[in-house]
This record gives structure tokens, C-alpha cells and sequence, in this order.
């Protein structure tokens, strides 16, 4: 079965640094999709960034970069210059037919 | 465009009812999830389904039934709820082809006493 982890429960940052956020994943599949979601804390789902495993180019959305390495299965979220709205849950997940999500990292950013 | 609705919002059942959570899609998206969230955890997978008609066992389905019967609603059941399945339950939908991301729904919170 899929297996997603993360492996920070919680981390810190700065207001305007950046931080990554780790995620590793474990599949014998070919084709996948990685996806990062923030949940703040009025719980809802809040899609980030979408990496296909035979996208070439990692993915950028604003402020939002996955940093996709294949050979090491690990997609981490890259989040530059954090606002104090970025504190939040960060969850990431896999898909292929099913999809499934690590534990999650809490970040908090500091002013 | 309402994208993906799950209903009840908020449900208080006692141990040992039934009830019948409901996801509706209008995407015409092929793949639609079921999972739960407990506090201060992930969302862990309960049943899913890749299109009208088919389901497939996720993580967690022990406790669980759930149905595909048209494309755009995915229904998830509890015969017998346990206090145990107190919970946030969330619905996702994806499309087949065109994979940009995962909608989901607002979230049912379930407490069963």
C-alpha cells in the first residue's frame, strides 16, 4: 500500500523567510500525482500545489514550489517569504487510484 | 457552481443509530473519496470509488458501507455508530484525465454519545 510521511510535526518560521515543509512517499507505481493542502484552523481543505510524476518541471504556484524528487520519492514544499497567514496544518498527499495523506507538519510563523 | 456539497454539515448520533453521509459533485469528476479526521491528526482514507457503480476499500472501512449508485453522489454509511467514529469526515472528488487537484467538500462533524 502507499505510504505517505512527514516526518515534522510541528516547525517554526520567521515572518518573510522561507521554510520547507518535508514529505517522502513510498510506491512501486509509475503514475502518481503529489498534492500539498493547507488546513488552517477553521478546518477547511485548501488546495496548494499539484506535482504528475511525469511532469519534468517541478510545480510553482505563487509563493508555493514543490521541490519533486523522484529517485528519492520525496516532494517537499517550498513556501517563500511565510506570512503570518501561512500558519496553518500542511498536509501532503499521493494519488494514483487511491489517495492518501501523511500526518500533516503544524507551521507557525513568527512576527 | 457548487462543486462538491456534503450533507449534514453537523450530526449527533447515539451509539447504536444509523445515518447516511451524502457527498454531491457537479464536476462530472470519475473518482470520489470518503475520510475521517480525527484531532490533531491527518485525514486517513475510508472507502473510495473510481467511477458510477464501483468502491474500494481504503485505510479504515471497518464500520463503514458506502455506495456509488450515480456518478455525481457518493454515500457513506454507518449502520452502527460507535463513539469511536466521533470524527470530521470529509468527501474529495477527482477528475480522471485532467488532474489539477482534489475538491473537497466543507466537512461533516460527527459526534456519536
Amino acid at each position: 500500500a502507499q505510504k505517505i510521511t512527514q516526518t515534522q510535526p510541528g516547525m517554526f518560521v520567521q515572518e518573510k523567510e522561507a521554510v520547507t515543509l518535508d514529505c517522502t512517499y513510498d510506491t512501486s507505481d509509475q503514475s502518481y500525482g503529489l498534492f500539498w493542502y493547507k488546513q488552517p484552523s477553521s478546518g477547511e481543505m485548501i488546495f496548494l500545489i499539484y506535482q504528475g510524476s511525469y511532469d519534468e518541471q517541478n510545480a510553482t504556484e505563487g509563493r508555493y514550489s514543490l521541490n519533486f524528487q523522484k529517485a528519492r520519492k520525496s516532494a517537499n514544499l517550498v513556501i517563500s517569504a511565510s506570512q503570518l497567514g501561512d500558519s496553518a496544518m500542511y498536509f501532503c498527499a499521493m494519488r494514483n487510484n487511491d489517495m492518501r495523506f501523511g500526518a500533516g507538519t503544524r507551521l507557525t510563523v513568527k512576527p | 457552481n457548487a462543486g462538491v456539497t456534503q450533507t449534514p454539515k453537523f450530526r449527533v448520533l447515539k451509539t447504536g443509530q444509523s445515518m447516511t453521509l451524502l457527498c454531491a459533485q457537479d464536476m462530472n469528476h470519475e473518482y470520489m473519496y470518503w475520510y475521517r479526521q480525527d484531532p490533531g491528526m491527518g485525514l486517513r482514507l475510508i472507502h473510495y470509488s473510481v467511477g458510477e457503480g464501483t468502491t474500494a476499500k481504503g485505510e479504515v472501512p471497518d464500520g463503514y458501507n458506502v455506495s456509488r449508485l450515480k456518478k455525481q453522489n457518493f454515500l457513506l454509511g454507518l449502520e452502527s455508530a460507535a463513539p469511536s467514529q466521533t470524527s470530521v469526515y470529509f468527501c474529495a472528488t477527482v477528475h480522471r484525465g485532467r488532474v489539477t487537484e482534489a475538491f473537497f467538500g466543507q466537512g461533516t462533524r460527527l459526534t456519536v454519545v
